[in-house]
């Protein structure tokens, strides 16, 4: 089965914390992509980043992190000291190497209060 | 540079009648897809397409129509609309399936009204 669960419905900061978004897959694929989007209010589906299973380093962006461990099937999101502008809905996504289409998690939506 | 571009933006629409949402992409990417955003539900997939002539059914395509018979423009057609279908649509696209072109990108999105 290809799955990806995002456990967090919402989530809610103060602006300057930390806030970890969980992402958990799952594929019997050994090459699969994983992605996270961004959606801000305004509606678009903004491409953050994508990751191969053969490269578990972890990666970061400005205030933006990612941890991917194969061990756990978790590609979690970090965003460090988080700003109002962060606030959107995070969808993650898988992508097998054996299928055409992405699978979706339901998205968890941060609000980053002021 | 224009991407992948929706038309409309919004409709609004009556039971019954034919719909059609168009989506064009200037990236030449090989494929193209069709989803719809509901609160609840995330994004289900309707239809993809892996190359022009070349489509196949997604997760939720009951009611729906696609074509391809170019590259750039995959039309999605809603034959007979229902309420249900009241939704968000977006079109993205992608070059292929290894070496760095596996990212979708997405057009702005449809917002669709059936009364």
């Amino acid at each position: 089965a290809q799955k990806v669960t995002q456990a967090q419905t919402e989530i809610s900061v103060v602006e300057k914390e930390d806030v970890t978004l969980d992402c958990v897959y799952e594929t019997r694929d050994t090459t699969y992509y994983l992605f996270w989007y961004k959606q801000p209010p305004s509606g678009e589906l903004v491409f953050l980043i994508r990751r191969n299973s053969f490269d578990e380093q972890n990666e970061i962006s400005g205030r933006y992190s990612w941890n991917f461990q194969k061990s756990t099937s978790s590609f979690n999101f970090t965003i460090t000291a988080s700003q109002v502008v962060d606030s959107a809905v995070y969808f993650c996504a898988l992508l097998p190497n054996t299928g055409n289409q992405f699978y979706f998690g339901t998205g968890t939506s941060l609000t980053v209060i002021p | 540079d224009a991407g992948i571009t929706q038309s409309p933006r919004y409709k609004i629409t009556e039971t019954g009648r034919q719909v059609t949402l168009m989506c064009h992409q200037t990236w030449s990417h090989s494929y193209m897809f069709w989803y719809r955003q509901d609160l609840g539900h995330g994004l289900r997939l309707i239809y993809y397409s892996a190359a022009a002539d070349i489509t196949d059914k997604g997760e939720v395509p009951d009611g729906y129509v696609v074509s391809r018979s170019k590259t750039e423009n995959f039309p999605l057609t809603l034959e007979s609309a229902t309420r249900s279908q009241t939704s968000v649509y977006f079109c993205a696209s992608r070059m292929g399936l290894a070496g760095g072109q596996e990212t979708q990108y997405f057009g702005p999105g449809t917002r669709l009204l059936v009364l």
